[in-house]
């Protein structure tokens, strides 16, 4: 069973570093691309960017290009979505979700449980 | 950047009803890359077609979508108690990817 675990819900102040993960498991994670996606409360869905953990190349939206880094662990199964500075317009549930197939070709087939980020002095 | 409306914001219909959900695109989605999403409150999103018109793994025959260019349809033959969610379309044609801003259909 394909399953993605993302890590627990976080609270963090303005200006403080942040690395939320995601765990696959019960199909072959290097050979998948992963992605992110933003859910702003009480918003849409936006999407953030992709890697392929096989070698790490990475496709990011130009909206988040430079805010926030997408990477992956192949050998742990596990990919990670980073921010160097948190700002109050940070608040969202994040979520992991797999591409349906091997190419770059945007359906995302599974989803993790979502990641909520609290951003507070 | 494709921007995608979704129309109507919200409908109000009754279990068993036909439910009619439309995604406009402000320019043609190449290949007629097109995906339906079903959200429900405190959950991820859940695909339910893609391609414009193949259902996902496991998705009930009662959802079905249409179109191409820029007008896509996902239909609901006969809405069952846990259809009542918020559905949003997502075009993967061109780089952003990007999502509508999602119809709520609510129990009337």
């Amino acid at each position: 069973e394909v399953q993605l675990v993302q890590s627990g819900a976080e609270v963090k102040k303005p200006g403080e570093s942040l690395k939320i993960s995601c765990k696959g498991s019960g199909y072959s994670f290097s050979n998948y691309w992963i992605g992110w996606v933003r859910q702003m409360p009480g918003k849409g869905l936006e999407w953030m960017g992709i890697i392929w953990p096989g070698d790490s190349d990475t496709r990011y939206n130009p909206s988040f290009q430079g805010q926030v880094t997408i990477s992956a662990d192949r050998s742990i199964g596990t990919a990670y979505l980073q921010w160097s500075s948190l700002k109050a317009s940070d608040i969202a549930m994040y979520y992991c979700a797999r591409l349906r197939a091997a190419a770059v070709i945007g359906v995302y087939d599974y989803w993790g449980q979502g990641t909520l980020v609290t951003v507070s002095s | 950047e494709i921007v995608l409306t979704q129309s109507p914001a919200t409908l109000s219909l009754s279990p068993g009803e036909r439910a009619t959900l439309s995604c406009g695109a402000s320019q043609s989605v190449s290949s007629s890359y097109l995906a339906w999403y079903q959200q429900k409150p405190g959950l991820a999103p859940r695909l339910l077609i893609y391609d414009a018109s193949s259902r996902a793994t496991g998705i009930p025959d009662r959802f079905s979508g249409s179109g191409s260019g820029t007008d896509f349809t996902l239909t609901i033959s006969r809405l069952e108690p846990e259809d009542f969610a918020v559905y949003y379309c997502q075009q993967y044609g061109s780089s952003p990817w990007t999502f509508g801003q999602g119809t709520k259909v609510e129990i009337k």
